[in-house]
């Protein structure tokens, strides 16, 4: 079954601990992406990835670091996380060219921050 | 920067037609997209406007004009299931840096579909 996973799916932390939010797609996808969702805010993309080892800042990086050193995993990092990055956060991947309007979204992580 | 604007609430009955409207305040995207998103759901994929026009698929039809910057996406015959946040999306020019840019949302509109 094609689709993307995300862990944990849940988690409460404290400011200051680093943590990693783990991303995996099965499709073979070039791009993949990761979101953050807030009220009244829609989908922000955090980062973006073109392939492995390519990877480029969205509109909202700050605090945030990601890897692609394989084409299935693009986990996201947080190294000293702050209470404003509580936050429902989703990764994402899609082909090349035009199917890159198609985006496949992993189930999300609802992360707090305390 | 760039900003897609939309209604933020919609409501109407099953079986009623409904339009949610998406403009972009930039010039140049390179298409439209829609995403439906239920409650504590992923964002799944609707449709996707290329160029000018209608797209169908099933009850859900999508619109686009390039020239107003401006899109709708028309749901037909409502059904209680779809109660939902709808997204247009669309992705900016290529960066300067030569690097390609991934979607732009907007901000979502909530469905309420009434029995």
């Amino acid at each position: 079954e094609a689709q993307v996973t995300q862990n944990p799916r849940y988690l409460i932390t404290v400011t200051g601990k680093k943590l990693t939010v783990t991303c995996s797609q099965n499709m073979n996808h070039e791009y993949m992406s990761w979101y953050r969702q807030d009220p009244g805010l829609g989908l922000r993309q955090i980062y973006y990835s073109m392939n492995v080892e390519a990877t480029d800042k969205g509109d909202v990086p700050e605090g945030y670091k990601v890897s692609r050193k394989e084409k299935r995993n693009f986990p996201l990092i947080l190294e000293s996380p702050s209470p404003n990055q509580t936050s429902l956060y989703f990764c994402a991947s899609s082909s090349r060219g035009l199917g890159a309007y198609e985006q496949y979204f992993g189930p999300g992580t609802r992360l707090t921050v305390t | 920067g760039q900003s897609l604007e939309q209604p933020s609430e919609v409501t109407a009955v099953e079986g009623a037609i409904v339009q949610i409207n998406c403009t972009y305040q930039t010039s140049g995207f390179y298409g439209l997209s829609w995403y439906q998103q239920h409650d504590g759901g992923a964002p799944t994929f609707l449709s996707y406007n290329a160029l000018d026009g209608l797209e169908e698929t099933g009850r859900f039809s999508s619109f686009l004009s390039r020239s107003d910057s401006y899109g709708y996406l028309l749901l037909q015959e409502l059904q209680m299931k779809d109660s939902a946040s709808y997204f247009c999306a669309v992705r900016p020019p290529t960066l300067s840096s030569g690097s390609a840019r991934q979607l732009t949302f907007g901000s979502g509109t909530q469905l309420t579909v009434l029995p």
